[in-house]
């Protein structure tokens, strides 16, 4: 099946430093992949829409300037959270959209739990 | 590993019926479980999130349920709407990571 490759599992950063999160459609070209994350005890939610060569699509909320969304080709989007603060510690999961024939699929990277001190 | 499916992959029903939607998962220590719905080209929504230590919960037509010791969950949608056609997802939480299911497609029909 489908393989969505994200990095890295895990990152500690310190305040105010940038940190890039990568998510690789590894069989397959996606050209729409999604960003939620989900702080504890919470509900994972959507961050953004990502189409490659175009600009994302944020929800309600989440700022673009902060989190940049990159969509470069249709195998690799890059999340990237700058200046990063405390409060922006959060588990991040991409997904990525396949389609087959008429048959939508979503699959989903293992996440990235990002730590900032 | 945290393994999760959901049955069955596809369902048709007609408008007004109601209908359960299943989740199953094989490690049952989870922190919780949450129910998605994904519309064609979006992202998925959040319908439902149980927490471990929660047995149901109820969201306007929306009922979700969770049996942690048999690793089952269950979706109830009561009186279907063509509105509700749409692919639904479960994930379990376990640690710093989640698991979904490869999801249900629901096409209720007018």
């Amino acid at each position: 099946g489908a393989v969505v490759s994200q990095h890295p599992s895990r990152v500690i950063c310190k305040s105010g430093t940038s940190v890039k999160i990568e998510c690789r459609s590894l069989d397959f070209q996606a050209t729409t992949m999604f960003w939620y994350r989900q702080f504890p005890k919470q509900s994972l939610m959507l961050m953004a829409t990502s189409n490659e060569g175009s600009k994302a699509t944020y929800e309600q909320g989440v700022e673009k300037d902060k989190f940049l969304i990159n969509h470069a080709s249709l195998t690799l989007s890059t999340l990237t959270v700058t200046s990063a603060h405390p409060e922006d510690s959060s588990f991040y999961i991409c997904s990525a959209q396949a389609r087959t024939g008429e048959v939508e699929k979503l699959f989903f990277g293992s996440g990235t739990q990002l730590s900032v001190l | 590993k945290q393994e999760v499916t959901q049955i069955p992959a596809a369902l048709s029903v007609p408008e007004g019926e109601n209908l359960v939607l299943n989740c199953s998962f094989t490690d049952s220590a989870i922190y919780n479980l949450q129910w998605f719905r994904q519309d064609p080209g979006k992202g998925l929504t959040s319908l439902l999130l149980i927490q471990s230590s929660q047995r149901e919960q109820t969201s306007g037509r929306l009922n979700a349920s969770l049996d942690k010791s048999s690793g089952r969950s269950t979706l109830y949608i009561a009186a279907s709407q063509p509105g509700d056609s749409a692919t639904y997802l479960c994930a379990v939480d376990g640690a710093n990571n989640l698991f979904f299911g490869t999801g249900t497609r629901l096409t209720v029909i007018p």
